[in-house]
């Protein structure tokens, strides 16, 4: 089945810093890949998205990349801000109707920047 | 244009209580869902639903019941809560391969 692995957290940064958030995915087909982040006491708000291959999803300053040839989907921003504090999760869609394009998440990474 | 929303916000039951989750869109998505979420463990599927009338089981389905009468709403049952069931309740929608939509949640607690 489809499963989608991302690097445990916390990751402590300093403000203005570089993140990295590794994710990397296995499943059949062509997937789409998300990138949701949640903020303390809120659901889940979509980050970016990539929908085929070599497709860069960009939004807020992150960036990401849809990988195929290394099923990665990996997180960037060049210099994160205090208000950037949150949980990250990384997902795949089977994009099947049938089965409703359920996403599959990965266990998420927390991220504390500091001031 | 509220988006998705969830009620309660928190609730506290004694084991063997039931309630009932209510979820409400206005989006005019076919595709709702109910997920868990658990520390350490991402968003479980227990439940979703590919259009009014219909419903199907997801990753974790045992102890919970769905029912989708309405285009708009998507309820969860927990028929005998118990303590393992105390987690964090997120309903989603979307439309077709579209992003899905994310409620505030429902916190949940099973004495």
């Amino acid at each position: 089945g489809n499963s989608v692995t991302q690097m445990e957290g916390p990751v402590t940064l300093s403000e203005e810093a570089f993140l990295t958030i590794n994710c990397t995915y296995t499943a059949t087909g062509y997937p789409s890949l998300f990138w949701y982040v949640q903020y303390p006491g809120e659901g889940l708000q979509l980050l970016l998205k990539a929908t085929k291959a070599d497709d860069k999803g960009s939004n807020k300053g992150f960036e990401a990349t849809y990988r195929k040839e290394t099923t990665s989907f990996h997180l960037e921003k060049g210099s994160v801000q205090v208000s950037d504090s949150a949980v990250y999760f990384c997902a795949l869609s089977d994009l099947s109707k049938a089965a409703g394009n359920k996403l599959t998440f990965g266990g998420g990474t927390r991220v504390l920047v500091k001031p | 244009n509220a988006g998705v929303t969830q009620t309660p916000k928190f609730r506290v039951l004694k084991t063997g209580q039931s309630m009932t989750l209510l979820c409400a869109q206005d989006m005019n998505h076919e595709y709702m869902y109910w997920y868990r979420q658990d520390p350490g463990m991402g968003l479980r599927l227990i439940h979703y639903s590919v259009g009014e009338g219909t419903t199907a089981k997801g990753e974790v389905p045992d102890g919970y019941n769905v029912s989708r009468l309405k285009k708009q709403n998507f309820l969860l049952g927990l028929e005998s809560a118990a303590p393992s069931q105390t987690s964090v309740y997120f309903c989603a929608s979307s439309y077709s391969h579209n992003e899905q939509f994310f409620g505030p949640g429902t916190r949940l607690t099973v004495l």
